[in-house]
Formats: structure tokens, sequence, C-alpha cells
């Protein structure tokens, strides 16, 4: 099947830990994302990646180290685990990255199914 | 600014319209997006619509758009129990690096 999958779909570690969550596209899209929603479920970007570069970095602690190993996989690596990363984590993929240029091309972000991630 | 407000709960009966709501800041969206979150599941792209645009009709589903109130809408007709999850507004704006900016989310609740 074609689609974004991650894995693991539940994490549970204790705090002060290091732990990665990973993230595969098989529809040959370049850009890469990395979402975060809290427990009121509120969803704000961490990371973009356009051909394995780094795009957009949102002020997330440097705790969070995403990789890219090539294009249709990026990684979440989490350093020093802390009750507050305590979230669902979504990937994401889509064709093309908007370079602002005057014709926005729609571009559909496919999201994977979430990794739910519990500090104790 | 990038705050994007929804109401927090919706609840219809069956059969009926369900209207959800979105109010935008940043005047420079390019696209606004409907995305449904079931529970436990990723989100599904429902609809998107352009901002020069301010109706787009799709099936069930009419997205309505007032850039002067920067206000969105999505009107699900015939609401069915599968239809029963928390509904989210994006915006994405030209030159954002196709970053999606959500809204805080609207649990729909789709009663017998």
């Amino acid at each position: 099947d074609t689609a974004v999958s991650q894995t693991p779909k539940y994490l549970v570690t204790q705090m002060g830990n290091d732990k990665s969550i990973k993230c595969e596209q098989n529809l040959g899209h370049d850009t890469m994302y990395w979402y975060k929603q809290d427990s009121k479920k509120f969803l704000k970007i961490m990371f973009s990646y356009n051909n394995k570069e780094l795009i957009i970095n949102e002020t997330v602690p440097n705790r969070f180290s995403p990789k890219s190993p090539d294009k249709a996989h990026l990684n979440l690596h989490i350093n020093s685990l802390e009750l507050g990363d305590s979230a669902v984590y979504f990937c994401a993929s889509s064709q093309v990255w908007d370079r602002g240029g005057r014709d926005t091309p729609y571009n559909e972000q496919f999201f994977g199914p979430g990794t739910r991630l519990t500090v104790l | 600014g990038e705050d994007v407000e929804q109401s927090l709960f919706l609840s219809v009966r069956e059969g009926d319209s369900s209207v959800i709501n979105c109010t935008y800041t940043d005047s420079s969206s390019t696209y606004l997006y409907w995305y449904k979150q079931e529970p436990g599941a990723g989100l599904q792209l429902l609809t998107y619509i352009f901002s020069n645009m301010d109706m787009k009709q799709d099936q069930r589903l009419t997205v309505l758009l007032n850039k002067k109130d920067k206000h969105l809408s999505l009107r699900i007709a015939d609401t069915q129990t599968g239809d029963s999850a928390i509904y989210f507004c994006a915006e994405s704006m030209r030159g954002g690096g196709n970053k999606l900016t959500f809204g805080t989310g609207t649990q729909l609740k789709v009663e017998l």
C-alpha cells in the first residue's frame, strides 16, 4: 500500500531516556514533516525537510533532532525525554516544496497514523 | 499572527446539517483546508479551498470562505454517525514552505 508509515505506534518510556520515532513514505514525495499534537489536540509543526535538507525548524528544543537519511525517510530522535514531551507525533509528506513563487502550487500533505509517546 | 480559532464542540442529530466554523488572523493565507481526525487515527484531508475562491462544494461538503472577515466554514449535509470526529481547519501561506497552521479543532458528535 502506498502511504506514510510510522513506527512505533505506541512508545512508553521513562524520563531522561533517549528514543527515536521512524517515518517512511513510499509516495515518491520530496518533502516530509513532523507535527506534535498535545493532550488538548492542538497540532503544531515541528520540522520540515525537503530533499533531505532542513527547511522549517519551529522553535523546538534541541533535544529533538530530526534525521533524513534519504528522501523517503524522516526520523525523529529525542534526547533526555521530559514529561512535557508526552504527545502524539505525526509524520507527513507532500510532493513539492513551496518556494514562495508567484504561482503557489496546491500541495496536499499526507499524514501517517501517529506515534503516541508517553513519558513517565 | 498565526492564530486559527475554532469552537471546541458541536453536537447534531443524524440527518441534520453540521456547520463548523473557523477564524484566522493572517490575511496572506494561500490555501485553507479541512482535515478530519477519527479517534486514534491520523489526519485525513477532506477538502481545501484556494484563497481567491469564496465557495467550494464537494458532495456533502460545502466550504465557504469570507476573506474580509477571515472566516472559513465547513457544512456537512445529511450528517451521519460516521462523521463523528475532530475537524481541523488549517492554512498555508505563500513562501511558508508548505507549513500548515492548524486550528484548535472542533469535536463533532452526531447523535441518533
